[in-house]
């Protein structure tokens, strides 16, 4: 059955710095997404992104974010100075339509 | 703005139903899900149901959409230790394209 994939699974990271969280969504999907959930706390939307652009944001997804799909298959989350509050498990979905969304397993995001 | 409400916790034995309930207040509502994580892994979507239904069966699993009163329940029949999740209840309206989760149900299946 396809999935999405999502690596890495856990990435540690230092305060001010870039990371990258990647993910592969279902092959044959055209609407990509990124969700986050803090320790304890809900499933709280991003971003959606359609046809190379963004398609809906949340009001977390300031300019510290962007989201890029550089080539036919990955779709990528970036951060540009990550903050400790970034610290969360950050998870990518995708759907053929927009609306019924299959998720990754996700990215443990720690910020030191 | 858009919320889903859920309880916190919900214990069964072993072979009971379970019933999880859930509240949502979008009136545009146009799909509804329940997602399950399993401790440490992701999101999985178990079951959906489109807002002009009034019930969905899986197999073990039956969806309950009350329209009127933005109330949704997911029944799981004969619950096994295996079921010990986390379950989401979520929404989505036609032309949106974000998924709003409630805060989860913590399922604790005794033995």
């Amino acid at each position: 059955e396809p999935e999405v994939t999502q690596t890495p699974s856990h990435q540690v990271t230092q305060m001010g710095q870039e990371v990258i969280l990647r993910c592969v969504p279902i092959s044959n999907h055209l609407y990509f997404y990124w969700y986050r959930q803090i320790l304890g706390q809900k499933v709280e939307f991003l971003v959606s992104f359609y046809n190379n652009e963004i398609s809906e944001k949340s009001e977390i997804f300031d300019d510290q974010f962007s989201v890029e799909r550089p080539d036919g298959s990955n779709f990528t989350l970036k951060i540009r100075s990550t903050k400790l509050e970034d610290s969360a498990m950050y998870f990518c979905a995708s759907s053929k339509t927009n609306n019924i969304q299959y998720f990754g397993a996700g990215t443990r995001l720690s910020v030191l | 703005g858009e919320d889903v409400e859920q309880s916190l916790f919900l214990s069964v034995r072993e072979g009971d139903s379970s019933v999880i309930n859930c509240t949502y207040t979008d009136s545009s509502s146009t799909y509804l899900y329940w997602y399950k994580q399993e401790p440490g892994a992701g999101l999985q979507l178990l079951t959906y149901i489109f807002s002009n239904m009034d019930m969905k069966q899986d197999q073990r699993l039956t969806v309950l959409l009350n329209k009127k009163d933005k109330h949704l329940s997911l029944r799981i029949a004969d619950t096994q230790t295996g079921d010990s999740a986390i379950y989401f209840c979520a929404e989505s309206s036609g032309g949106g394209f974000k998924t709003i989760f409630g805060a989860g149900t913590r399922l604790f299946v005794k033995a």
